[in-house]
């Protein structure tokens, strides 16, 4: 299957806190793309992850490829109200050039 | 640099009447170029992508229809809209690339509401 499953759907918390998402699929892709999108707009690039076992930061945000590279997480370190939107994780099929999106994460960060 | 321009950015439209929406890139020739549906704030559903001029390739059988007249230009359509169709339609763009990372860069949106 190409489906990718993200988890949780939902997460609300308080700011400051820490938080993890998933993203995972049964089959072994070549990479992963993940995306913000906030509300009445398109979905924004975060991070490409191509090799299994990958690990890159982008300020508080760290993105992790699974050895298999059949998953990844995405963990927040003191999370902040700006943080607030659907974080959608996405995989190109290879040859086909277009991109298959996870259903999302909605995250809420509360002041 | 390059941008992407969606339009309208809202409609509301009654059952069986006809849709066209459009999507026009600036600032780089020969895109891929993609509408996705998305329901709810949810998950992206990919709808039509186009490698070429008069390339088009469906992915989801339904009522909707996807014309690439031009290089930069992409345009959703349909003769008579259903209730179901009701979402937050994207067009995005990407670079043909050898490596099959090339992010997507999407417009702004949609919001197609048939009442």
């Amino acid at each position: 299957t190409q489906l990718l499953e993200q988890s949780p759907q939902f997460l609300s918390i308080q700011e400051g806190e820490n938080l993890t998402v998933y993203c995972n699929s049964s089959s072994v892709f070549s990479s992963l793309q993940w995306y913000r999108q906030e509300p009445g707009e398109g979905p924004v690039l975060l991070v490409t992850v191509v090799t299994g076992g990958e690990v890159k930061k982008l300020k508080r945000l760290t993105f992790q490829f699974g050895d298999a590279r059949k998953d990844s997480s995405l963990h927040i370190t003191a999370a902040q109200p700006g943080d607030t939107g659907l974080y959608l994780c996405a995989r190109i099929i290879q040859g086909a050039q277009k991109l298959v999106f996870g259903q999302g994460t909605r995250l809420t960060i509360n002041p | 640099s390059q941008t992407i321009h969606q339009w309208p950015a809202t409609l509301v439209q009654p059952v069986g009447s006809p849709l066209s929406l459009e999507c026009t890139v600036e600032g780089t020739s020969n895109p891929n170029l993609y509408w996705y549906r998305q329901a709810a704030g949810r998950g992206l559903q990919l709808l039509f992508y186009s490698v070429g001029i008069g390339q088009i390739s469906s992915e989801v059988p339904q009522n909707l229809s996807a014309s690439r007249p031009q290089d930069r230009q992409f345009i959703l359509s349909s003769k008579k809209l259903l209730l179901s169709d009701s979402g937050f339609y994207l067009c995005a763009w990407s670079v043909k690339g050898t490596d099959d990372n090339s992010p997507l860069h999407f417009g702004n949106g949609t919001r197609l509401t048939v009442t």
